[in-house]
């Protein structure tokens, strides 16, 4: 089984400043890790994911996020934010056999400060 | 190319009555999955369905049931509703074999139901 923890339930951030959204994982198997994006009465929307090879993996609208496998994480980072990018942001984890069920993070609400 | 569709977006009901929710999955797509996100949560995985059978399922009563037609759409089925039911009801598609399976879900843009 898997598990995800998102420390940070909201992060405020000012306009153009760099933001990093947390996230660590549990698993006893091999992982893939993803990122999605939640804006306000929507669906999901995949951010970027890792499947293997390189650890630093750079998704969508400027975000990008580093695998540490000691450590168990998979923070999300962008350099400069925009105000478009409040939302929630949601972890999440799958064993990297066959098909198996995503297991999500709490979230994290990202609010952008003009 | 038409993504995961859902419908109805929103409904309400009342305690003690059926639900039925559908889903389209995105084209090519061969495996259907539900979550349930609950307000202020993440979302929760409720079952997945593959050649009309229910593959895996999460930690949710019986009352919650569903089904995959040949043409690889589904439905969510709720029973006897409970006013913890109230959730955005997500699904996703997918391939289920590794060798097309590039890992993620797609998901709809969900099924709000508010139980009164």
């Amino acid at each position: 089984a898997q598990s995800v923890t998102q420390l940070d339930s909201q992060v405020p951030v000012f306009e153009e400043a760099p933001v990093e959204l947390r996230c660590n994982y549990s698993s006893s198997v091999s992982v893939y890790l993803f990122w999605y994006v939640q804006y306000p009465n929507q669906g999901l929307q995949l951010l970027l994911k890792y499947l293997s090879g390189s650890t630093l993996v750079k998704g969508i609208n400027g975000f990008e996020a580093e695998f540490n496998k000691s450590q168990t994480s998979f923070h999300l980072r962008k350099p400069s934010v925009h105000i478009s990018d409040t939302a929630e942001y949601f972890c999440a984890v799958r064993s990297n056999f066959g098909n198996e069920k995503l297991t999500f993070g709490t979230g994290t609400r990202l609010t952008i400060i003009p | 190319d038409a993504g995961v569709t859902q419908s109805p977006t929103h409904l309400i009901k009342t305690r003690g009555q059926q639900v039925t929710l559908r889903c389209s999955p995105k084209s090519g797509h061969d495996t259907v999955s539900w979550y349930q996100q609950a307000l202020g949560q993440g979302p929760q995985f409720i079952f997945q369905y593959y050649e009309e059978e229910e593959r895996q399922r999460g930690n949710f009563p019986d009352r919650f049931s569903g089904h995959q037609f040949p043409n690889y759409s589904s439905e969510l089925n709720v029973n006897a509703l409970l006013l913890g039911d109230s959730a955005l009801y997500l699904c996703a598609s997918s391939f289920l074999w590794k060798e097309t399976n590039t890992g993620e879900l797609f998901f709809g843009e969900g099924s709000r139901l508010t139980v009164l």
